[in-house]
């Protein structure tokens, strides 16, 4: 059964830290792994990693992935309290030529000001 | 570009009635999902559509959720009887669909459903 594990759970901090959010996963059959953000109720996409050790960011957000070790973390520098939400790890598995999304718990973090 | 929409917003219903919620993908988009996302949890495929056909509902409790994409745009997702289990968010996500190099999937607002 196709695995997505993301650590912390959730994570408090204040205004200006620097964060760091893991997630890591066990699956067949590998496309990609895609990062959302969840304020209200509809995730938003932040990323997706297809190659591992190739960067991508997006202002103060970054990720990476490391497809030997099999897990991703996203960062996010000088938080904001608009960067309270929960964040969802998902990896996008191929699925008979139908691709799907095998989501991880989220980690809630809570940006104190 | 209109979103995903979703409709209700909020349901509160008592256990062992009925509900139905309905979900209009992005225009042109051939592929519609529908999630469940318990709460503390990240959200779980429930069904996916390619146009009108199932590709994959294995993990749809088949004996009281059914779900339908009839003409290969907007979908309803039924549950009859509801159980206490089944309050969550129910999130409908499209995207462009197989071929597409790019398929990221949108997310609708969701629907938050209570069974009391």
């Amino acid at each position: 059964e196709d695995k997505v594990v993301q650590s912390p759970l959730s994570l408090v901090v204040h205004e200006g830290d620097t964060v760091t959010l893991n997630c890591s996963y066990e699956v067949t059959n590998f496309r990609s792994l895609l990062w959302y953000k969840q304020e209200k109720k509809a995730p938003t996409f932040l990323f997706m990693l297809t190659s591992s050790g190739i960067e991508k960011k997006s202002g103060r957000l970054s990720s990476i992935l490391d497809k030997k070790e099999l897990f991703s973390i996203l960062n996010i520098t000088a938080t904001q309290t608009g960067d309270s939400a929960i964040y969802l790890c998902a990896v996008e598995v191929a699925n008979f030529g139908n691709e799907k999304l095998t989501f991880g718990t989220g980690t809630r973090l809570t940006i104190i000001p | 570009e209109a979103g995903v929409a979703q409709s209700p917003r909020y349901k509160i219903i008592e256990k062992r009635q009925s509900v139905a919620f309905w979900c209009n993908p992005i225009s042109g988009h051939a592929t519609l999902y529908w999630y469940q996302q318990i709460l503390g949890q990240g959200p779980k495929l429930l069904i996916q559509f390619q146009n009108n056909g199932v590709v994959d509902d294995s993990q749809l409790p088949k004996d009281r959720f059914s779900a339908e994409r009839l003409k290969g745009v907007d979908s309803t997702l039924k549950i009859q009887p509801a159980k206490l289990e089944d309050s969550a968010v129910y999130l409908c996500a499209s995207s462009l669909g197989r071929g597409h190099s790019y398929n990221e999937q949108f997310f609708g607002p969701g629907t938050r459903l209570t069974v009391l």
